[in-house]
């Protein structure tokens, strides 16, 4: 069965500062996708990014970027020139490509808190 | 365009009652899906419908919990009767097949808090 973990509870960062979430995850597939979602508080989760494990190319969304390395089954978000609206629970979350539909195995979560 | 929508936000029953959770996806996505956060811990998929049709329940946890998703538009989660560690953050979340036999990005709900004492 396939994991998803994310070992950072909690990261702050100062106001159009970078930081860097981690994500790791195990599975014995090859083709698979990858995502970010970030959940504000008290409002729906959304998705951020989304890579497709067969692209070598990093995806990249505005200020968020991600660093996938598929041999070490790293998956870590990058936020660059952090506003508070950033501010949020980040869940990293894997989906395999032989299923059909969007069942996702999440991680735990990382809070993310933006100090102005 | 409305997202998807649950209720409520909040419920706080007693164990041994019962409860039950409702979910409004977007209007035309053919997929819905149950997810359950416990506490501190991973969001774990629960079950899939396509249309009204149970997809993939292989992540439901016990006999006590029922989904239904009559007509194929919303859906209800009953929990009955409930039991301390059904204490969570139930999210729902719906996509649409496409053409090509793909699905959309998962669109999410902003979640029911259920808390059972």
């Amino acid at each position: 069965a396939q994991t998803v973990t994310q070992s950072q509870p909690e990261m702050s960062v100062q106001e159009a500062e970078t930081v860097t979430l981690s994500c790791t995850y195990d599975t014995s597939e090859s083709d698979y996708y990858l995502f970010w979602y970030k959940q504000p508080p008290s409002r729906q989760m959304i998705l951020v990014i989304r890579q497709e494990a067969y692209k070598q190319q990093n995806a990249t969304e505005n200020r968020f970027s991600v660093n996938f390395q598929k041999a070490a089954k790293s998956f870590s978000l990058k936020i660059s020139d952090s506003q508070l609206g950033d501010a949020a629970m980040y869940f990293c979350a894997y989906r395999s490509a032989k299923e059909y539909g969007n069942k996702l195995v999440f991680g735990a979560g990382t809070i993310l808190r933006v100090k102005s | 365009e409305a997202g998807v929508t649950q209720f409520p936000s909040h419920s706080v029953i007693e164990k041994g009652q019962t409860v039950t959770l409702r979910c409004d996806p977007i209007s035309g996505h053919d997929n819905l899906y149950w997810y359950r956060r416990v506490m501190g811990k991973e969001i774990k998929f629960l079950l899939h419908f396509v249309k009204e049709s149970k997809q993939d329940e292989s992540g439901m946890p016990n006999n006590r919990f029922l989904a239904e998703r009559t007509g194929g538009t919303y859906s209800t989660l009953k929990v009955q009767p409930a039991e301390l560690e059904d204490s969570g953050v139930y999210f729902c979340a719906s996509s649409q097949t496409l053409g090509t036999g793909t699905t959309t990005e998962a669109f999410f709900g902003q979640g029911t808090r259920l808390t059972v004492v």
